[in-house]
């Protein structure tokens, strides 16, 4: 059964860069799967964010594709989402996930705050 | 990009009752990449239905899922105390994936 972890710091300064990965465990990086980031601010709904392909294809969000990088490390079986210029607006939980034929199975979120 | 809009915003319900959420469109949606899901506060959503119509795994059978093109519905047969949640639904077969905005189940 596939997990998924996130992990990063959980308090960006504004205009600084957010930074976050997630560990995948029982299954490879390498599988058919694409492998998603999606957030939610506090009290509100779910936001996509962007997905890869362990060969290095990304599918972004318009509304984010300017500041944000996703990438695969196929030696660690992780991925990563890299997003810049942050402000208050990108204070969420952000969750990792992957789509599988029966449907996405999602890592439990990690809260990041944007606040000097 | 797809939008999806769910209905009602929130739904008052007393256990035992039936629940019809309802998830529009507003272009045609592949029924294999049209999900539901469960929130509860402070937990990850809980993936109830994919492919529109399909169960996952551990999820009891008073849940089903239907509908094609732009219209789908996520019904709850008889509510249980454990089903007063936040429910969306998305789509996943055009980029950008998108979300509904949720419904709300709640104690009536």
């Amino acid at each position: 059964q596939v997990q998924l972890q996130e992990s990063g710091p959980g308090l960006v300064k504004p205009s600084g860069t957010l930074s976050l990965t997630c560990a995948v465990s029982g299954d490879s990086i390498t599988s058919t799967n694409w492998w998603n980031w999606v957030r939610q601010p506090p009290g509100k709904g779910l936001e996509w964010i962007g997905q890869i392909y362990h060969s290095g294809s990304t599918d972004y969000n318009p509304s984010l594709e300017s500041r944000l990088t996703i990438s695969v490390d196929k030696s660690t079986n992780q991925f990563s989402l890299q997003l810049s210029s942050v402000t208050a607006a990108d204070t969420a939980v952000y969750y990792c996930a992957t789509i599988t034929p029966l449907g996405w199975l999602w890592g439990q979120g990690t809260l990041v705050t944007v606040s000097s | 990009e797809i939008v999806l809009t769910q209905s009602p915003g929130t739904l008052s319900l007393s256990p035992g009752e039936r629940a019809t959420l309802s998830c529009r469109a507003s272009h045609r949606v592949s029924s294999t990449y049209l999900a539901w899901y469960q929130q509860k506060p402070g937990q990850a959503p809980r993936l109830l239905i994919y492919g529109a119509s399909n169960r996952a795994t551990g999820i009891p059978d008073r849940l089903s899922g239907s509908g094609s093109e732009t219209d789908f519905t996520l019904t709850i047969s008889r509510v249980e105390p454990e089903d007063f949640a936040v429910y969306y639904c998305q789509q996943y077969g055009a980029s950008p994936i998108t979300f509904g905005q949720g419904t709300r189940l709640e104690i009536k």
